[in-house]
């Protein structure tokens, strides 16, 4: 059961023009949302974040928006740079769990050409 | 670096060998975590440190994989009797506070191999 949905296994976009990368999901217990970045051969590196008493968080060039009555969540990136190129991973998690493990979505590769 | 530092970073061994991989974390961290990532897959969970005390296992982690925390510090992954299907990335992470929602930093992994 895949808790945490990523639909496009992968993105292209053009330097300098806007990537939205998206995220459903189906535990309506989930109330902490993330985005990660993950290089081959390294480890996930956290991007951004939000709380489900917020629709918007942005940070520099990523904006990540939720909409929870659709369990649906999107990263926006603007603008987009060759350096984005990478997986990018949503997870989400329970607050008032034991863990506040993540459930990942199974990623999404981003492509910016130059 | 004050990361999460994972050792080693890639191991191959022959099945039916055991294996065990070391994660220091953060320093003052006092959560910690072991995540499994296959080809094609997100990380998936495996087990959770809240200082020393190992507080959920998936049912991922068969009787094989065992994991600990001794004084609340590093944690090492052992699995034994080793499977080709065992192969992956083994990721740790940590972080720093118990009842508020943070992210969780994550090492560069040690990647598995099984022949």
């Amino acid at each position: 059961d895949q808790q945490v949905k990523q639909n496009s296994p992968s993105l292209s976009v053009q330097e300098g023009r806007i990537s939205i990368l998206n995220c459903d999901y189906t535990n309506s217990m989930f109330d902490y949302f993330l985005w990660y970045k993950k290089y081959p051969a390294e480890g996930p590196t956290f991007l951004i974040s939000i709380s489900s008493i917020k629709d918007k968080n942005e940070d520099g060039r990523f904006t990540v928006f939720l909409n929870k009555s659709a369990k649906h969540l999107s990263l926006h990136i603007v603008p987009s740079q060759p350096g984005d190129s990478a997986v990018y991973f949503c997870a989400a998690s329970v607050y008032g769990g034991a863990t506040n493990k993540l459930i990942f979505g199974t990623g999404t590769l981003l492509a910016v050409q130059p | 670096d004050t990361g999460v530092s994972q050792d080693p970073r890639h191991k191959i061994t022959k099945r039916g060998q055991n294996v065990t991989f070391r994660c220091d974390p953060i320093s003052e961290h006092n959560r910690l975590y072991w995540y499994r990532q296959t080809l094609g897959q997100g990380p998936e969970f495996l087990t959770y440190f809240q200082n020393e005390a190992q507080l959920e296992k998936s049912r991922l982690l068969s009787d094989r994989f065992s994991a600990e925390r001794p004084k609340g510090s590093f944690s090492t992954l052992e699995i034994q009797r080793t499977e080709q299907g065992d192969s992956a990335m083994y990721l740790c992470a940590s972080s720093p506070r118990v009842g508020l929602n943070t992210e969780a930093f994550f090492g560069q992994g040690t990647r598995l191999t099984v022949v």
